[in-house]
C-alpha cells in the first residue's frame, strides 16, 4: 500500500518568514495529494490540493508544489502568520476522497511572533 | 449547513463493554471513512465505504467494525474495546477524488 513520509514533526519560523513541510510518496499510481491544516482541538480542514497532471497550484499565501518523477510534494507558506500555527498534514491517494487518503505524520509549525 | 456530525464527542468506557461511535453527513457522500488520531502517528485509517453496503479494510482495522446501511449514516463499533483503542477518532465523507470533510472527533478513554 501507499507510504507517505513527512518532514519536519516540527518546525519553527519568524512571523512573516516562509515555511516548507515536504513529503514523499511510494506509490507512483497516487493521483490526488491534499494538505490538511488542524487547529489545536479541531478537525482537520482542507487547505489545498493539487492533482497528478498539474506541478504547482498556489493559493494566496499558500502553494503546492508536485514532482511527479521523484515523487514528492511540498508546501510552501508565504508571509506567515500567528494563525497558521497549526498542524499540517499531507496525504496521497490514488482513488481521491475519503476512502483512500494515506496521511504523513503530521508537521506542528510554530510561528514566532 | 454542510456538515459532518460524529456522537459522542466524548466518551469513557471500561474494557470489555461493547460501544458505538455514529457518523452522519448530509452531503449525499458515497465515500465515507474512520481515522483514528493518535501522538506522533498521524491519522491512521481503521475502515472505509465506496458506498451502501460496500466497506473495506484501512490499514489499522483490529477491533472495529463498520456497516454501511444507509448513504448517510457509517458508524464504528467497538465490540470488546481494549486500553489500546484509546484514541481520538474522526470520521470523513467525500466526493469521488473531492475534498474529505471531516467530522468533530471523538476523543475515547477506554480504562
Amino acid at each position: 500500500g501507499e507510504n507517505v513520509e513527512q518532514h519536519p514533526s516540527t518546525l519553527s519560523v519568524q512571523e512573516g518568514d516562509s515555511a516548507v513541510i515536504k513529503c514523499t510518496y511510494s506509490d507512483s499510481a497516487s493521483n490526488y495529494f491534499p494538505w490538511y491544516k488542524q487547529e489545536l482541538g479541531k478537525r482537520p480542514q482542507l487547505i489545498i490540493d493539487i492533482r497528478s497532471n498539474v506541478g504547482e497550484k498556489k493559493d494566496q499565501r499558500i502553494a503546492v508544489t508536485l514532482n511527479k518523477t521523484a515523487k514528492h510534494f511540498s508546501l510552501h507558506i508565504t508571509e506567515t502568520q500567528p494563525e497558521d500555527s497549526a498542524v499540517y498534514f499531507c496525504a496521497a491517494s490514488n482513488g481521491g476522497g475519503a476512502d483512500g487518503l494515506t496521511f504523513g505524520k503530521g508537521t506542528h509549525l510554530i510561528i514566532q511572533p | 449547513e454542510a456538515q459532518v456530525t460524529q456522537n459522542p464527542r466524548y466518551l469513557i468506557t471500561v474494557t470489555g463493554k461493547k460501544l458505538t461511535v455514529t457518523c452522519s453527513q448530509n452531503m449525499n457522500h458515497e465515500y465515507m471513512s474512520w481515522y483514528r488520531q493518535d501522538p506522533g502517528l498521524g491519522l491512521r485509517q481503521i475502515y472505509y465505504s465506496m458506498n451502501v453496503e460496500v466497506t473495506d479494510k484501512g490499514d489499522v482495522p483490529e477491533g472495529y467494525k463498520v456497516s454501511r446501511k444507509e448513504k448517510r449514516n457509517f458508524p464504528l463499533i467497538l465490540e470488546s474495546p481494549s486500553p489500546n483503542q484509546t484514541s481520538l477518532y474522526f470520521c470523513a465523507s467525500s466526493l469521488r477524488q473531492g475534498e474529505a470533510f471531516f467530522g468533530q472527533g471523538t476523543r475515547l478513554t477506554v480504562v
